[in-house]
C-alpha cells in the first residue's frame, strides 16, 4: 500500500460523458502527478500540481482538466469522452524534499463504451 | 528532443540472470529511475542511480554511466513473480521525470 488513494477504481462510461477522478496523496506529500497508461503502452504524463499550484504540463488534451484543492487532494476531470480515453489513469505523490521516487496510487480504470 | 529506449519485450528463464538496458537522451540529468509494474497494477519503485557505478539491492541491480547515457537493471535469480514491464525513467534538468515505454519480461519455467 503506497498510502495514495485514488477513487473510483472502475469506471464505466459512454462517449460524450464527463468523469472525474479522485486522488489524496500520502500524508505529507505536497506533490500530485496524473498519468495515463492506455492498454500495454508507456506512462503519459498529464499534469503536476505543487501545493496548490501548476507546475508542469505534460500531454493533456483540452478536454482534461485538473485541480489540487488546500487539503492536497486533487481531482482529474475527463469531458466529452471518446473511445480512446479508455485508460488507466494513475495519480501519484512524492514528498517535499523532492527526492524523484513518486508513489502510485492503484489507478482508476476508464472504460468509454 | 528528450528520448529514453528500452527493448520492448524480453524472455528469460526461472532462475537464471536477465539484464535490461535503457539508454537516454535527455536536457540535462539529475538521476535515473527503475520501476517495476506488474499488469494492470501501479508502478513501484526499485532502484535510483545519479552516480556512475553498480547499486545493489537484493536479487536486483542497476548500473549508470552517465557519460554513455546508458544504465541496465539485472535481475539475478529469476523468480515468476518477476514478470513484469521495467519502466526507466530519468529525471531531467528540470527536475521533470521522462519514462521511457518499459520493457516486457516474461519468465518461463
Amino acid at each position: 500500500d503506497s498510502g495514495v488513494t485514488q477513487t473510483p477504481k472502475h469506471l464505466i462510461t459512454a462517449t460524450g460523458q464527463r468523469v472525474t477522478l479522485r486522488c489524496s496523496p500520502r500524508s505529507g506529500d505536497l506533490s500530485v502527478y496524473w498519468y495515463q497508461q492506455s492498454l500495454d503502452q508507456g506512462l503519459q504524463f498529464l499534469i503536476q500540481y505543487y501545493n496548490g499550484e501548476e507546475r508542469a504540463k505534460g500531454n493533456i488534451l483540452e478536454r482534461f482538466s485538473a485541480q489540487q484543492f488546500p487539503d492536497l487532494h486533487s481531482e482529474l476531470n475527463l469531458s466529452s469522452l471518446e473511445l480512446g480515453d479508455s485508460a488507466l489513469y494513475f495519480c501519484a505523490s512524492s514528498p517535499p524534499e523532492d527526492t524523484g521516487e513518486l508513489f502510485f496510487g492503484e489507478g482508476s480504470r476508464l472504460t468509454v463504451l | 528532443g528528450q528520448n529514453i529506449d528500452q527493448p520492448t519485450e524480453m524472455t528469460a528463464t526461472e532462475g537464471a540472470i536477465v539484464q535490461i538496458n535503457c539508454t537516454y537522451q535527455t536536457s540535462g540529468f539529475n538521476g535515473l529511475f527503475w520501476y517495476q509494474q506488474h499488469a494492470g497494477e501501479a508502478p513501484t519503485f526499485l532502484s535510483y542511480n545519479v552516480l556512475d557505478g553498480l547499486e545493489e539491492k537484493g536479487r536486483f541491480s542497476s548500473f549508470l554511466s552517465r557519460s554513455k547515457g546508458y544504465s541496465y537493471l539485472l535481475l539475478k535469480e529469476l523468480q515468476m513473480k518477476d514478470s513484469a514491464s521495467y519502466l526507466c525513467a530519468v529525471w531531467d534538468s528540470n527536475y521533470q521525470l521522462i519514462w521511457g515505454a518499459g520493457t516486457k519480461l516474461i519468465i518461463k519455467p
